[in-house]
């Protein structure tokens, strides 16, 4: 069965530094998502991306934040200048669709670790 | 508003049945999730309800939806080991924001 992959699995950073997660959606997928879960909160949603553009943004994805589909088959999750607070599982998923009967399918998740 | 409770803790015995709940507030939600997430690994996709149904019947799996409560159930029958993780319930409106809105998810020990 497709999957949705990310890496690496966990990430290690020094508070200030730039951190780059990498996910490959499924490959016919054409909506994508990052989410994040605080260690101990609920997965919170981060932002979507859907024909190269985001389509729809939290609160939380502020100027620090940005994403990038770099080639066809790459989706990326840029945090510059990290911050404590930014520790977290990091989970990238995609769909065929926007809609909600259209299920959002998860990858393992990337644990980010400032330090 | 957007908020899913779920109870954060479950204990049953092997091959009994489990039941896990979730209330939700949001009213235009028009699916609703579970998903199961093991020890170090990332959200499965287990099931999901429409809002106009009742109930949904997938192996071992049974969800309820109770819209004019808004409580959602799962449950899991002849629940094994295996069964062991954290289920989260989630919503998902066609309106407003699209994406998925998670409960806090309620950790399940089964007990050999």
């Amino acid at each position: 069965e497709p999957e949705v992959t990310q890496t690496p699995s966990h990430q290690v950073t020094q508070m200030g530094q730039e951190v780059i997660l990498r996910c490959v959606p499924i490959s016919n997928h054409l909506y994508f998502y990052w989410y994040r879960q605080i260690l101990g909160q609920k997965v919170e949603f981060l932002v979507s991306f859907y024909n190269n553009e985001i389509s729809e943004k939290s609160e939380i994805f502020d100027d620090q934040f940005s994403v990038e589909r770099p080639d066809g088959s790459n989706f990326t999750l840029k945090i510059r200048s990290t911050k404590l607070e930014d520790s977290a599982m990091y989970f990238c998923a995609s769909s065929l669709g926007p809609t909600s009967n259209q299920p959002q399918h998860f990858g393992d998740g990337t644990r980010l670790s400032i330090l | 508003g957007e908020d899913v409770e779920q109870s954060l803790f479950l204990s049953v015995r092997e091959g009994d049945s489990s039941v896990i709940n979730c209330t939700y507030t949001d009213s235009s939600s028009t699916y609703l999730y579970w998903y199961k997430q093991e020890p170090g690994a990332g959200l499965q996709l287990l099931t999901y309800i429409f809002s106009n149904m009742d109930m949904k019947q997938d192996q071992r799996l049974t969800v309820l939806l109770n819209k004019k409560d808004k409580h959602l159930s799962l449950r899991i029958a002849d629940t094994q080991t295996g069964d062991s993780a954290i289920y989260f319930c989630a919503e998902h409106r066609d309106t407003g924001r699209r994406a998925l809105t998670f409960g806090s998810g309620t950790r399940l020990q089964v007990q050999p």
